[in-house]
């Protein structure tokens, strides 16, 4: 079944840095590949979304994923981290033949100032 | 303003005590779900339902039942919550099915639940 796999619970970065959080799906490529994002006392918001069309996916605030093939990867970065970045973040895959999204375990980020 | 709206929002309560938790939404989606949120686990469904009437287990059902008389509600009940039912709770509503697996999934701001 197709899964993915968020590596680090926590990320700390400071503010202007590099973000980069990991994500790696499992087996066969998938159709569509997403990253959530989860402020503080809010619900689930779509950042952005691969759908087969380009491996480089842009999101909303600045994000950007690259789908990877070859390392089975859709790492998420964005060039200048900002305090309102501070956030968990969630990689989701759909699984074949499923009504449901599949989701990583989340990835906190902090933004120190 | 289209929205999946959430009551309660927090809720402590104790073990053996019935409660549902609403969600309605207004934009006159086909599928809704129910997700719980618990720290290093991420979120997992519980229920979907598809349509009125139309409702399946997702990956943790034990303890929670759901209805969908209504195409905009689709509450979440605990028959008898437990301590281990203690989680932040979120709806999310899609408009159909396929929306799920293409992005187009909409989710409430969440109802934490602690049960003593």
């Amino acid at each position: 079944a197709q899964s993915v796999t968020q590596l680090g619970s926590h990320v700390s970065v400071s503010e202007g840095a590099l973000v980069l959080l990991r994500c790696n799906y499992s087996s066969s490529v998938p159709p569509y590949l997403f990253w959530y994002v989860q402020y503080p006392n809010q619900g689930l918001q779509l950042l952005l979304k691969y759908t087969s069309a380009a491996t480089l996916v842009k999101g909303i605030n600045g994000f950007e994923a690259e789908f990877k093939k070859s390392e089975t990867s859709f790492h998420l970065t964005k060039p200048s981290a900002h305090m309102s970045d501070a956030a968990e973040y969630f990689c989701a895959v759909p699984p074949w033949g499923s009504y449901q999204l599949t989701f990583g375990k989340g990835t906190k980020l902090s933004v120190i100032p | 303003e289209a929205q999946v709206t959430q009551n309660p929002r927090y809720l402590i309560t104790v073990t053996g005590k019935k409660l549902t938790v609403t969600c309605s939404q207004n934009m006159n989606h086909e599928y809704m779900s129910w997700y719980r949120q618990d720290p290093g686990l991420g979120l997992r469904q519980i229920y979907y339902s598809m349509n009125v009437e139309v409702t399946d287990k997702g990956d943790v059902p034990e303890g929670y039942k759901v209805s969908r008389k209504e195409k905009r509600n689709f509450p979440l009940i605990l028959e008898s919550p437990s301590p281990n039912q203690t989680s932040l709770y979120f709806c999310a509503s899609s408009p159909r099915p396929s929306g799920v697996g293409t992005g187009e999934l909409f989710f409430g701001e969440g109802s934490r639940l602690t049960v003593l």
